[in-house]
């Protein structure tokens, strides 16, 4: 399984918005980046998902490195529901998702 | 709605005593997976099933068993829970492809004494 490096914590202010990176030297050409996010006392959640192009869906974008060795997740206006674990994880056709220890984001209000 | 159920969401036993967790998905997804999250070691695979009578060994099988008898159930069962199985429990579930997003339940919490 491929890996991803992420930094253990992130803090950032409401209503900013946080810019999460997300490194993946390794990556192969058909792997694509999911970040999933796990708010405290619940199940992981979907946030957004890319293969080459940058993406935006209601809940962030995602923007990929043009040699894909990295990505950065971005919340363009954080609020404190926002705070949570943000993993970033590479999929390759297989389901299975291999969840690293991802960033802690806290938001200060 | 679209969701992943499990039961219970918490529970208390002692070692020895067989349980079974249950979940259930309602989106006719073919592929489910159970997870065990522990402080400092993250999510870690359990076992999966891409389709009915089809399931397979994750990272960490030892311990557990699983059926899928019908599509929208994947039971995780322990015959002889033990206290190292004390952990979080996520079940989850997706349609097969590789951009399928997966839909995690909302745990089960489990303390063996």
């Amino acid at each position: 399984d491929a890996k991803t490096t992420q930094p253990n914590s992130m803090e950032s202010n409401e209503e900013e918005p946080v810019h999460l990176p997300c490194n993946h030297s390794t990556i192969s050409g058909t792997d694509y980046i999911h970040w999933y996010r796990q708010l405290p006392s619940q199940g992981p959640e979907y946030v957004i998902h890319g293969l080459t192009s940058n993406v935006n869906n209601r809940m962030a974008s995602l923007a990929i490195a043009e040699d894909r060795k990295s990505s950065t997740l971005i919340l363009h206006r954080a609020t404190l529901r926002d705070a949570a674990v943000y993993y970033c994880i590479l999929k390759q056709g297989a389901q299975k998702l291999v969840f690293g220890q991802g960033t802690r984001l806290t938001i200060n209000p | 709605e679209a969701q992943v159920t499990q039961n219970p969401r918490y529970l208390i036993t002692v070692t020895g005593k067989k349980l079974t967790v249950t979940c259930s998905q309602n989106m006719n997804h073919e592929y489910m997976s159970w997870y065990r999250q522990d402080p400092g070691l993250g999510l870690r695979q359990i076992y999966y099933s891409m389709n009915v009578e089809v399931t397979d060994k994750g990272d960490v099988p030892e311990g557990y068993k699983v059926s899928r008898k019908e599509k929208r159930n994947f039971p995780l069962i322990l015959e002889s829970p033990s206290p190292n199985q004390t952990s979080l429990y996520f079940c989850a579930s997706s349609a097969l492809g590789t951009e399928e997003t997966q839909y995690f339940g909302p745990g089960t919490r489990l303390l063996v004494l």
